[in-house]
């Protein structure tokens, strides 16, 4: 059964870093490209950040409006992706969900299975 | 970037009723189009991937058309765990975008 798992979300101040896992299971997560999905409170998704899979090289893709803060990165020897989050602001407040998307080896960029969400608030 | 319209906002309909999405795009994704589900409290579920194509496990009731620009959602006979909200999304350029949504809600 696929799993994937976040983690990491809670309050933090503006201009505050943050770094999210998800911890992934029940599939060859190395074969997968991964995405990062937000969504605003009572707001619709907005895709934030994705990396391709080993084998096409491990790119990485970044939504403009978290593009120099954020960095995505994957730990296949762990199964993990990571989001790290600098210079938070509070626009960046959201539920923020890991996904995997469809397709082994090729990437097509449609998300499959989402993990469950983390809650990141940026507030003072 | 590509800028996905989805209409209407929100769509009343009964059980058993068909209901009928909209996505329309600012520039032609070709046949790089999804649709999405999300249920309150839930993540999203992908419904349709390349237009028309079913994802593993979801119903015949749900169809999908278009090409270019313009796509439609069908549910072709609402049941009570089909009121959610839907989204579209297109792959065919960067940055990945989805729609802001329709709510099907029940009349």
């Amino acid at each position: 059964e696929v799993q994937l798992v976040e983690s990491g979300g809670g309050l933090v101040q503006p201009g505050g870093s943050l770094r999210l896992p998800c911890a992934a299971s029940g599939f060859t997560f190395s074969s997968y490209a991964m995405s990062w999905v937000r969504q605003a409170p009572g707001k619709g998704l907005e895709w934030v950040s994705a990396i391709s899979s080993r084998g096409s090289g491990g790119n990485t893709y970044y939504a403009d409006s978290v593009k120099g803060r954020f960095t995505i990165s994957r730990d296949n020897s762990k199964n993990t992706l990571y989001l790290q989050m600098n210079s938070l602001r509070a626009e960046d407040t959201a539920i923020y969900y890991c996904a995997r998307d469809q397709g082994a080896y090729t990437s097509s960029w449609y998300k499959d299975y989402w993990g469950q969400g983390t809650l990141v608030t940026v507030s003072s | 970037e590509i800028v996905l319209t989805q209409s209407p906002a929100t769509l009343s309909l009964s059980p058993g009723e068909r209901a009928t999405l909209s996505c329309r795009a600012s520039q032609s994704v070709s046949s790089y189009l999804a649709w999405y589900q999300q249920k309150p409290g839930q993540a999203p579920r992908l419904l349709i991937y390349d237009v028309s194509n079913r994802a593993t496990g979801i119903p015949a009731r749900f169809s999908g058309s278009g090409s270019g620009t313009d796509f439609t959602l069908t549910i072709s006979s609402l049941e009570p765990e089909d009121f959610a909200v839907y989204y579209c999304q297109q792959r065919s350029d960067w940055p990945l975008t989805f729609g802001p949504g329709t709510k099907v809600d029940i009349k």
